[in-house]
């Protein structure tokens, strides 16, 4: 089956640029999704099909997907913005969801 | 507005079973398929089940098939997850998704459930 792959951690200081990447097979050939979760909350989608994003998810964020890697890329990073963040792709051959593992961005 | 809500986790014992449900509100739940996925505590995000808008197509992850059971009822605007068989590697926080139409990826997520397999 598919497999994503994302770093455990990213950190950053605020105010930077934070990028989180996701490795998967020839990944560019498919639509990547990515999901912010804060601490004991449900996941929140905030870009789709590589580079969507969708109403009230703000311009700071945004994604990018080419080769192996797809990126979500958070500028002027906040502290708001700590979280854990997760890709996610459809595998068509067996119709399922496939996640990475999930990193971390800690703004320092 | 879209609203999921989980419910009926809890603490049960490896073996028995459990059936979680997912109240929708605020849209057309006949028109959307929806996914069950998981977290145990402290890892990250697992796919579980999905059902099409109509519960005629449903597939499940290999971790869960042949234990788990998805299905629904448009006319009470529920999904529900039958989980028999537990094995304490079934402790999670159970989510309900709602997949986009014409899309791949969920817009609406529900708050969740925790369910503990423990003697």
């Amino acid at each position: 089956s598919y497999v994503l792959t994302q770093p455990p951690s990213v950190s950053v200081a605020p105010g930077q640029t934070a990028r989180l990447t996701c490795g998967g097979n020839n990944i560019r050939s498919k639509s990547v999704h990515w999901y912010q979760q804060r601490p004991g909350q449900a996941p929140v989608l905030v870009v789709y099909n590589d580079n969507g994003r969708p109403s009230g998810i703000p311009e700071r964020f945004s994604g990018s997907n080419s080769g192996n890697t797809a990126t979500l890329t958070i500028s002027r990073v906040e502290a708001g913005d700590e979280a854990d963040f997760y890709c996610q792709v459809w595998e068509a051959s067996n119709d399922h969801w496939v996640f990475g593992g999930g990193t971390k961005l800690t703004v320092l | 507005q879209v609203r999921l809500v989980e419910s009926g986790g809890g603490v049960v014992q490896p073996g028995r079973s459990l059936r979680l449900s997912c109240a929708a509100s605020g849209f057309t739940f006949s028109t959307y398929a929806i996914h069950w996925v998981r977290q145990a505590p402290g890892k990250g995000l697992e796919w579980v089940a999905v059902l099409s808008d109509d519960g005629s197509i449903k597939y499940y992850a290999d971790s869960v098939k042949g234990r788990f059971t998805i299905s629904r009822d448009n006319s009470k605007n529920t999904l529900y997850l039958q989980m028999n068989s537990l094995r304490p590697e079934d402790t999670a926080v159970y989510y309900c998704a709602r997949e986009g139409l014409n899309a791949y990826y969920s817009d609406y997520w529900g708050q969740g459930t925790l369910v503990t397999v423990s003697s």
